[in-house]
């Protein structure tokens, strides 16, 4: 199975600061990548496919860039409705796989 | 506009089954592949399986090959997910998602069902 890792685990930081978000997978994944925005109690929300593609109705201040086997996934301007946990997901091969998360929140 | 309306919380005993099914809307069903995702309480998301809609044809993850089924009714465009021998290890909110193909690219998790609580106690 291919593993995903994610750094950092948390993320604390100020309102309007950029913050980035690492997923490295233990193989090459070539750009088969999603990420994921999960606040509690609710189902994850798409934010990125294939890597660098912004799902539709999601804010251009998320972005997300890699291929290979490292990804990163940036916030430009953190607002408060970012507080969440984020996952990425691979789907190039089966079993697809997440990462553990982060959990970010507001300084 | 696009759903997906799962079934409501369980509890079951260890051993027994359950059935989950996750009722789609607003969209064409029979085209797309849909997937299980579950998150056991305080803990990430674990990937279960996938079905495609038109065919039925599954593929699991090997940890749950032996008790996993999922399966699809096109008449009602429901998907469902049958879990057996049921431990506690198995309490977790069970959530069904959609993929869809745009432009050739495949895209998924682009919509979820709500999440089933199901709790496995004695």
């Amino acid at each position: 199975d291919i593993q995903l890792t994610q750094s950092p685990s948390t993320l604390s930081a100020s309102v309007g600061d950029r913050i980035t978000i690492t997923c490295r997978a233990s193989q090459r994944i070539n750009t088969w990548l999603a990420w994921y925005r999960q606040e509690p109690g609710k189902a994850p929300n798409l934010l990125i496919y294939a890597a660098s593609n912004l799902e539709r109705g999601v804010p251009p201040r998320f972005s997300g860039s890699g291929s290979g086997t490292q990804f990163t996934l940036t916030i430009s301007s953190l607002q408060p409705d970012d507080i969440a946990t984020y996952y990425c997901q691979q789907y190039n091969s089966y079993p697809w796989t997440f990462g553990p998360g982060t959990r970010v929140d507001i300084k | 506009q696009v759903q997906l309306v799962q079934s409501g919380s369980e509890v079951q005993k260890p051993g027994a089954s359950v059935t989950v099914s996750c009722e789609a809307s607003g969209f064409p069903f029979s085209t797309y592949w849909f997937h299980w995702v579950r998150q056991a309480p305080g803990q990430g998301l674990e990937w279960m399986a996938i079905i495609n809609a038109e065919g039925g044809e599954t593929t699991y993850a090997e940890k749950f090959q032996d008790r996993l089924t999922l399966t699809r009714d096109t008449s009602t465009n429901t998907v469902y997910m049958q879990l057996s021998r049921l431990t506690s290890d198995d309490t977790a909110v069970y959530f069904c998602a959609r993929d869809r193909v745009t432009n050739g690219l495949l895209i998924t998790g682009d919509s979820w069902g709500q999440g089933t609580l199901v709790t496995v106690s004695s």
